[in-house]
C-alpha cells in the first residue's frame, strides 16, 4: 500500500548527540515536509521540499537540516544546537500540480532527549 | 497566512450530532478551508475541504458561512472513534504547499458513550 513510513516511532538521545529521523513515501509526491508537535499543541513546520535537491526553511528551523536527495526520502536531522529537541516529529507529503490537493501524513516519531 | 479561532474543547454524546465551528474572519478569497483531525500519537489526517458551498462525504459535511468569514465541521453521528482534535485550515487556491500551512491548536472532541 502506499503511504509515508517515519521510523523509528519512538527514540531516546542523549543530550548534545545529534539523530536523524527517516521519513520514506512511495506515493509519487514531489512535496514534502517535516513539523514539529509539543504536547497540547498544533503543528509547527520545521523544512519543507517542493522538489528533489531543494528544501526551504519554515517558522522554526534553527538547530535542525534536512537533505533530499531521493524523491522518496526527506530525512531530518536534530542537530545538538536544538535546545529543546524532545517532541513529536511527523513527515507529511503531498501530490504536485492539482488545485488543492490534501497532505498526508507519517505516523509520526517521538524523540526524548535525556 | 489566515488566522482560525476555534474552541479548545467540545463534547458530545455517541450517535449524536457534532458541530466544530472555525472563525477565519480574515482568510482570503482564493484560499480553500481544510479539515484535517489527528488521533492521539497519530499524524493528522484529512477530513474535509471546500471554498464556498457546502461539501459532503463519507466522514463529514462541511458548511461554509456565506461571507466565508466562518465555516463548520459535522460529524452527523459521533462515534468513540471520532475522539480527536480537529483542525481548520485556509489554503491557498494555486496549492503546491498543501503541507505548508499553519496548524493552530484545534478542537480537542471528547465523545461519551
Amino acid at each position: 500500500d502506499g503511504g509515508i513510513t517515519q521510523s523509528p516511532k519512538y527514540l531516546f538521545r542523549k543530550e548534545g548527540q545529534n539523530v536523524t529521523l527517516s521519513c520514506e513515501q512511495n506515493l509519487n509526491h514531489d512535496a514534502m515536509y517535516w513539523y514539529r508537535q509539543d504536547p497540547g499543541q498544533g503543528l509547527r513546520l520545521i523544512y519543507y521540499s517542493q522538489i528533489v535537491n531543494d528544501f526551504q526553511k519554515g517558522d522554526i528551523a534553527e538547530g535542525y537540516s534536512v537533505s533530499r536527495e531521493k524523491k522518496e526520502s526527506f530525512p531530518l536531522t536534530v542537530t545538538s544546537a536544538q535546545k529543546n529537541p524532545t517532541a513529536f516529529y511527523l513527515c507529511a507529503s503531498s501530490p504536485p500540480g492539482k488545485v488543492n490537493t490534501e497532505a498526508f501524513f507519517g505516523q509520526g516519531t517521538r524523540l526524548t532527549v535525556v | 497566512d489566515a488566522k482560525t479561532t476555534q474552541p479548545n474543547s467540545m463534547e458530545s454524546n455517541e450517535e449524536e450530532p457534532v458541530h466544530l465551528p472555525c472563525n477565519h474572519s480574515t482568510i482570503s478569497g482564493t484560499d480553500y478551508i481544510h479539515w484535517y483531525r489527528q488521533l492521539p500519537s497519530q499524524g493528522p489526517e484529512y477530513v474535509i475541504h471546500g471554498l464556498t458551498s457546502n461539501v459532503n462525504n463519507r466522514m463529514a459535511s462541511l458548511a461554509i458561512a456565506e461571507d466565508r468569514k466562518s465555516s463548520t465541521l459535522i460529524l452527523h453521528r459521533a462515534t468513540l472513534r471520532d475522539a480527536a482534535v480537529y483542525y481548520c485550515i485556509p489554503r491557498p487556491t494555486l496549492n503546491t504547499n498543501a503541507g505548508k500551512s499553519t496548524f493552530g491548536d484545534g478542537t480537542t472532541l471528547t465523545v461519551k458513550p
